[in-house]
C-alpha cells in the first residue's frame, strides 16, 4: 500500500523568501505524485504532477516539484513567496494510473509574513 | 473552465438521519470519485466510480454509505443514518480518460451531525 508524509505541519515564510515543503512517499510500484493547495474555505486544486515524464516538474503559480526516486521525495519549492501563497499545501499518490485513488499526505499549512 | 460543482456547502443534520451530497462533475469525465476530510485530519479516500459501478471503495465506506449516479450529470453520496463521527468535508472529484489525466476536486459539503 502507498503512503505520503510531509515533514512539518506549519510553516512560516517571509514575503520574498524560499518556499520549501517537503513529501516523501512509500510504494512498491512507480508512482504518481501530485501536489494540490487548498485556499480557506475551497476545494482542492492541483498544483503540479508528476507522470514520469520529467523528473522536475513546473506547476502554477511559480511552483515546481522535483521527483527523487533514490530519496523517493517529491518536495514542492517556490524562489520567492508571495503573500497569496498562504495556504494548506497536499502531497498525494496514486499507483497504477494518475486517475487511480489518491493517497495524501497530512498538509502543511504555509504562513507568509509580510 | 469548466469546474466540480457540489451542493450543499453546508448540511447539518441530526445524527440518523439520512443525508444525500451531491456533486455535478464535469461533462465529460467518467470516473468520479469520493473522499473526506474529517477536521484536522487527512484527507481520506471513500469511493471510486466508473461505468455505473464501484471500482474501489475503502474500508470507511461501509453498508452506511453508497453512491449513485441517478442520471447523466449528477453523482450523489448517501449516507443513510448518520453518525457524529461523519461530520467532516467531503470532496467529489472526476476525470477523464487517459493514464496521466488528474482529478479536478470539488469545493467539498461541510458535514455537520449534530
Amino acid at each position: 500500500a502507498q503512503s505520503v508524509t510531509q515533514l512539518g505541519s506549519h510553516v512560516s515564510v517571509s514575503e520574498g523568501a524560499l518556499v520549501l515543503l517537503r513529501c516523501n512517499y512509500s510504494s512498491s510500484v512507480p508512482p504518481y505524485l501530485f501536489w494540490y493547495v487548498q485556499y480557506p474555505n475551497q476545494g482542492l486544486q492541483l498544483l503540479l504532477k508528476y507522470t514520469s515524464a520529467a523528473t522536475l516538474v513546473k506547476g502554477i503559480n511559480g511552483f515546481e516539484a522535483e521527483f527523487k526516486k533514490s530519496e523517493t521525495s517529491f518536495h514542492l519549492t517556490k524562489p520567492s513567496a508571495h503573500m497569496s501563497d498562504a495556504a494548506e499545501y497536499f502531497c498525494a499518490v496514486s499507483i497504477g494510473a494518475a486517475g487511480n485513488k489518491l493517497t495524501f499526505g497530512g498538509g502543511t499549512r504555509v504562513l507568509v509574513k509580510p | 473552465e469548466p469546474e466540480v460543482t457540489q451542493t450543499p456547502s453546508h448540511q447539518v443534520t441530526q445524527m440518523g438521519q439520512e443525508v444525500i451530497l451531491r456533486c455535478v462533475p464535469i461533462s465529460n469525465h467518467l470516473y468520479f470519485y469520493w473522499y473526506r476530510q474529517i477536521l484536522g485530519q487527512k484527507v481520506e479516500f471513500l469511493v471510486s466510480f466508473y461505468n455505473n459501478e464501484i471500482s474501489e471503495k475503502s474500508e470507511i465506506f461501509d453498508d452506511q454509505f453508497s453512491v449513485e449516479r441517478p442520471d447523466g450529470s449528477n453523482f450523489t453520496l448517501k449516507i443513510r443514518s448518520t453518525k457524529l463521527e461523519d461530520s467532516a468535508m467531503y470532496f467529489c472529484a472526476s476525470r477523464g480518460t487517459g493514464s496521466g489525466n488528474e482529478q479536478f476536486f470539488g469545493p467539498g459539503t461541510r458535514l455537520t451531525v449534530l
